[in-house]
């Protein structure tokens, strides 16, 4: 059963400081994987989605990596503004169509 | 393009009583929709998957007598919270995905407390 981890839990960073958020899953035979962002007591927005296919996808300031042999993914936020403060979290689907398992998420902090 | 709406975004009720939330996708219609559940500080957790025209299938450890969900249309599932109770409180959030789209595309959830 996948399971998916992020670490860490939260982040304080200060304006402009580069950061990169993990995720971790259990099995490596996914189809996909995204990276979202939640802002207190709303709902989802995508940020980026890696085909199992791809090890990278980038949109402005965010690049997400995907590595299937090690399980891993990180997401990579380059110069952080306060407007980057909320949860984000990453969520993993077995297969096309079907559900996504997510993360408990990473909240970020940044203060200006 | 593709968006998904929710209503109500919060709803207040008191113990026992049944509560129905709605999700729609504006734009697309959506073969498959997804209701999540999100309780503070903790991921969202899949309650159950509905295809248009034909039964949920909810996961391990959802009731689905307690959770009724009717995916009568390709562009509207319904998630009722029958005889509610403040363990049922929590913020319910769906999703839509469409045939040959890999993209899921998410409701903006609704908070829903049991007084």
């Amino acid at each position: 059963k996948q399971e998916v981890t992020q670490i860490p839990a939260a982040l304080s960073v200060p304006e402009g400081e580069n950061l990169v958020l993990n995720c971790s899953f259990t099995d490596s035979a996914i189809y996909n994987l995204q990276w979202f962002r939640q802002d207190p007591g709303k709902g989802l927005t995508s940020l980026l989605l890696i085909q199992s296919s791809q090890r990278e996808q980038t949109s402005g300031r965010l690049n997400a990596s995907l590595d299937k042999s090690s399980g891993r993914s990180t997401l990579y936020i380059a110069a952080s503004q306060p407007g980057d403060s909320a949860t984000y979290l990453c969520a993993a689907s077995n297969q096309a169509g079907t559900a996504l398992i997510f993360g408990k998420g990473t909240t970020l902090s940044v203060s200006s | 393009g593709a968006v998904v709406s929710q209503h109500p975004s919060r709803v207040i009720c008191k113990s026992g009583t049944s509560v129905k939330i709605e999700c729609r996708s504006l734009d697309f219609q959506a073969t498959t929709m997804f209701w999540y559940r999100q309780f503070p500080k903790q991921s969202l957790m899949l309650m159950a998957t509905s295809n248009e025209g034909s039964k949920a299938t909810y996961e391990q450890g959802v009731e689905k007598d307690k959770f009724l969900i009717n995916h009568a249309s390709l562009t509207l599932s319904t998630l009722t919270v029958t005889s509610a109770h403040p363990e049922d409180s929590s913020f319910y959030i769906c999703s839509a995905s469409r045939q040959g789209v890999d993209t899921q595309y998410f409701g903006p959830g609704t908070r829903l407390t049991v007084l």
